[in-house]
């Protein structure tokens, strides 16, 4: 079956701008979550969904950062007002919950000019 | 705070040498433990897992891992190495309630013909 999608695979944009992540999940999946991976780093975690709702959001480094995921499938993150420290691959994952298994997609590559 | 600790960010070996990627925590309660790789572009994938039972898993293309509780480690070894093995390999934790994962900073892995 399909994997976890994430679109779109490169973003660049200017420094104060307003930009959206989105992320596909595995069907079926009710947990998902975002990272962030900068150069040389591993993934840090910024928010985990259980269903519609945030279950964890103690990863997101500031108000700038906020996800939704409305229907409990799709999920969008969302960064207003970009910074160059924002640049990095942003991680989407999903999982069943108690499964200990999250699958990764490709990532989307932020960069902020 | 649990933590994971990746001893050489980069390691190299020969084509059939034995692969040994190091990899500690600290954490207070037993952990979810996992590693993950990641080729050049890719997400990452998951390599084997560690949550109860026995404490050598054995996980896709030959790797295994041992966790050994007194040591607080979770070493990832393969007898012999390919040149498909060359890739970022990720070590990473899950504690007690959370479902965020914890990851180490990764090691690349060169193989050498």
């Amino acid at each position: 079956g399909a994997g976890v999608s994430q679109t779109p695979s490169n973003k660049v944009t200017e420094k104060g701008k307003y930009v959206e992540l989105r992320c596909d999940p595995i069907s079926g999946h009710t947990a998902l979550y975002w990272y962030r991976q900068s150069l040389g780093q591993g993934p840090e975690f910024l928010i985990y969904f259980q269903g519609t709702g945030a279950a964890d959001d103690s990863g997101l480094p500031n108000d700038r950062f906020f996800a939704v995921r409305p229907e409990g499938s799709v999920s969008t993150l969302k960064i207003q007002r970009t910074e160059r420290g924002d640049s990095a691959v942003y991680l989407c994952a999903s999982s069943q919950v108690g499964s200990g298994e999250q699958y990764f997609g490709p990532g989307t590559r932020l960069t902020v000019t | 705070a649990q933590s994971v600790t990746q001893l050489g960010s980069h390691v190299s070996v020969s084509e059939g040498a034995l692969v040994l990627l190091r990899c500690n925590y600290s954490s207070s309660v037993p952990p979810y433990l996992f590693w993950y790789v990641q080729y050049p572009n890719q997400g990452l994938q998951l390599l084997l897992k560690y949550t109860t039972g026995a404490t050598l898993v054995k996980g896709i293309n030959g790797f295994e891992a041992e966790f050994k509780k007194s040591e607080t480690s979770f070493h990832l070894t393969k007898p012999s190495a390919h040149m498909s093995d060359a890739a970022e390999y990720f070590c990473a934790v899950k504690i007690g309630g959370s479902e965020k994962l914890v990851f180490g900073k990764g090691t690349k892995l060169t193989v050498n013909p």
